[in-house]
């Protein structure tokens, strides 16, 4: 079974210039959530979606959005960056939400953006 | 406010041995807890959880304790083998909130000494 799948992998931009970020979940998996991990530090949560409803947002500016589609892979755009935005953005699917399964999130292997 | 903690940022332990990692959290509303570890250049990869209703649980070498009146939780792994050398974060979530919107530790790099 494949697991979670992020695109690209590895991408270098400039200020002020957007981006777009895929991940595709576990099969079966309903819900993707997005988060952000800069050096050193641990991912901060950026976005949940489950069912392509937006059902939690992390304290990040609006140039940060996303959207979930009906095969429930999902996309994080990324407005105007800034050199602070350079950071690896990891994708993780899980089966459902809390109250209904249990709540192990799994990552996929992040795709690394650097911003000039 | 760095609701979940992880004090320490790095342990060396010699193979065979025990290896404790601790975290500490500060919401007591978190019910659920996770711990990760980490390679370079992977993704994180799921441990061991443990709900707030068990004050313990072990998966083969991972044995995860919790304990809510100190706000602490810590992955002992035993026997500790050079395979485990990696990054592990602790996570924490609010389940009751509808989400698995999970807070994580800045992590401890564990490095196991053959």
């Amino acid at each position: 079974d494949a697991g979670v799948t992020q695109s690209p992998t590895h991408l270098i931009k400039t200020r002020g210039q957007h981006v777009t970020l895929r991940c595709s979940p576990i099969s079966g998996h309903k819900s993707v959530s997005w988060y952000q991990q800069v050096l050193g530090q641990g991912p901060q949560f950026i976005f949940q979606y489950y069912e392509k409803e937006e059902r939690g947002r992390g304290n990040f500016p609006d140039r940060f959005s996303a959207r979930q589609f009906p095969n429930y892979s999902s996309e994080l755009n990324v407005n105007a960056l800034l050199l602070g935005d350079s950071a690896l953005y990891l994708c993780a699917s899980s089966l459902a939400l809390a109250g209904v399964s249990t709540g192990e999130l799994f990552f996929g292997e992040g795709s690394r953006l650097t911003v000039l | 406010d760095q609701q979940v903690k992880q004090n320490s940022p790095s342990l060396s332990v010699q193979e065979g041995r025990i290896s404790i990692l601790n975290c500490d959290y500060t919401n007591s509303m978190f019910d659920y807890f996770l711990w990760y570890k980490k390679y370079p250049a992977e993704g994180p990869t799921f441990l061991i959880s443990i709900s707030s209703i068990k004050d313990k649980n072990e998966d083969g070498r991972f044995t995860v304790f919790l304990n809510k009146s100190a706000k602490h939780l810590s992955l002992h792994i035993v026997p500790s083998q050079p395979g485990d050398s990696a990054v592990y974060f602790c996570a924490a979530s609010r389940t009751t909130s509808g989400t698995y919107k999970y807070i994580f530790g800045t992590g401890t790099r564990l490095k196991v000494l053959a």
